[in-house]
């Protein structure tokens, strides 16, 4: 089953711990990305990636870090959580638009609180 | 910068009834327009993607047409259900490869 898998769903941290949520698709898929979702502002792009080793900013980058060393894997890192950035985080990914329809695929969340 | 704006902002209508959403990009260079299902407290659903170099998909009692000349998307429903209550969002993306989400219509079919 075509899936993007976000770990963990629910998250409780205190500020200035270092975290990481992981994302996961099993599509083989060349785009993926990080939104955040808040409410009153949609949802956000804060990273994207259109290959391995290949990542670019999205509209609110701050605060964020990503890699993509593998296809599957997009983990995003906050190396110094604020309560700023308590959101519900979605993760996404497509074939890209070189490759098809390019229809994005999201995980199901991951709802993050930085006390 | 691309804006992508989604009027209105909540909608409720008797069951039954066809409706028309709406979307508006402010930037005409885009590759596709993606609309979306969200359902309360979870994940987005993919419902319907047009190119753009197309003007229409449709699928069951969904249809999106896309005009990138007046910068409009409408995602029409027919025949609508309780079921069909939710938040619906487009989102562009750009020629920058960036992906821009409108904030959504929260629609409410009523019995």
């Amino acid at each position: 089953e075509a899936q993007v898998t976000q770990n963990p769903r629910y998250l409780i941290t205190v500020t200035g711990k270092k975290l990481t949520v992981t994302c996961s698709q099993n599509m083989n898929h060349e785009y993926m990305s990080w939104y955040r979702q808040d409410p009153g502002l949609g949802l956000r792009q804060i990273y994207y990636s259109m290959n391995v080793e290949v990542t670019d900013k999205g509209d609110v980058p701050e605060g964020y870090k990503v890699s993509r060393k593998e296809k599957r894997n997009f983990p995003l890192i906050l190396e110094s959580p604020s309560p700023n950035q308590t959101s519900l985080y979605f993760c996404a990914s497509s074939t890209g638009r070189l490759a098809g329809e390019n229809i994005q695929y999201f995980g199901a969340g991951t709802r993050l609180s930085v006390l | 910068k691309q804006e992508v704006t989604q009027i209105p902002a909540a909608l409720s209508v008797p069951e039954g009834e066809n409706l028309v959403l709406n979307c508006s990009f402010t930037d005409s260079a885009i590759y596709n327009l993606q609309w979306f299902r969200q359902d309360p407290g979870k994940g987005l659903t993919s419902l319907l993607l047009i190119q753009s170099s197309q003007r229409e998909q449709t699928s069951g009692r969904l249809n999106a047409s896309l005009d990138k000349s007046s910068g409009r998307s409408t995602l029409y429903i027919a025949a609508s259900q309780p079921g069909d209550s939710a938040t619906y969002l487009c989102a562009a993306l750009n020629r920058d490869d960036k992906i821009i989400f409108g904030k959504g219509t929260r629609l409410h079919i009523l019995p």
